[in-house]
């Protein structure tokens, strides 16, 4: 079975901090997997993919297969950052973590 | 990018009746549409995976007796939810994946807010 797992509900950042959030999954075969963010009022949309390897407003995320892990990382957070972010794992079908909330304060 | 619509984006009935929401890839052909479900403050749960052509594949512990989805056709997937209840009452998001990738991006519909009163 496949599980993607968020630990935190909430997170909470200044401005300008570093911000990371984690993201660690269990699947037996060659995961896929992806963030996806939901800005306040709006539907869900990618935010990256790791196999693209690309930087997206800022984030990158690794995929670590060693600790299984797939998290999203920004050097610098901006208040717009603040949203509802998912990680999600697909094979079939997309399965997504609890998500977690960011909000980057001024 | 592709876009998805999901209609309506709200609506209210009384319990006992049934409820059609509509999910529409409007700029692709999707073979494979998801229905997931999201209660407040919570994440999306999976409902069904939604087959063009054929029966849609029901995640364990959602009724198919009560929530019936239909593929028709590449572009149109619909979610009834039968007999509604004031539990049934949530956020339902239809996705769907261009082509026939196995895995790849999902592209979200807006929602759909039942309320069952």
């Amino acid at each position: 079975a496949q599980r993607v797992t968020q630990p935190e509900k909430l997170l909470s950042v200044f401005k300008g901090a570093p911000v990371e959030l984690k993201c660690n999954y269990s699947y037996s075969g060659s995961p896929e997997l992806f963030w996806y963010v939901q800005y306040s009022r709006q539907r869900l949309q990618l935010l990256l993919r790791h196999i693209s390897r690309e930087s997206i407003k800022g984030f990158t995320a690794d995929l670590n297969k060693g600790e299984t892990s797939f998290h999203l990382k920004k050097p610098f957070a901006q208040e717009e950052d603040s949203a509802m972010y998912y990680c999600a794992l697909d094979r079939r079908d997309m399965r997504f973590g609890a998500g977690t909330r960011l909000t980057v304060k001024p | 990018g592709a876009v998805v619509s999901q209609h309506p984006s709200r609506v209210i009935c009384k319990s006992g009746t049934s409820v059609k929401i509509e999910c529409r890839s409007l700029d692709f052909q999707a073979t494979t549409m998801f229905w997931y479900r999201q209660f407040p403050k919570q994440s999306l749960m999976l409902m069904a995976t939604s087959n063009e052509g054929s029966k849609a594949t029901y995640e364990q512990g959602v009724e198919k007796d009560k929530f019936l989805i239909n593929h028709a056709s590449l572009t149109l997937s619909t979610l009834t939810v039968t007999s509604a209840h004031p539990e049934d009452s949530s956020f339902y998001i239809c996705s769907a994946k261009q082509g026939s990738k196995i895995a790849g991006e999902l592209f979200f519909g807006e929602g759909s807010r039942l309320t069952v009163l």
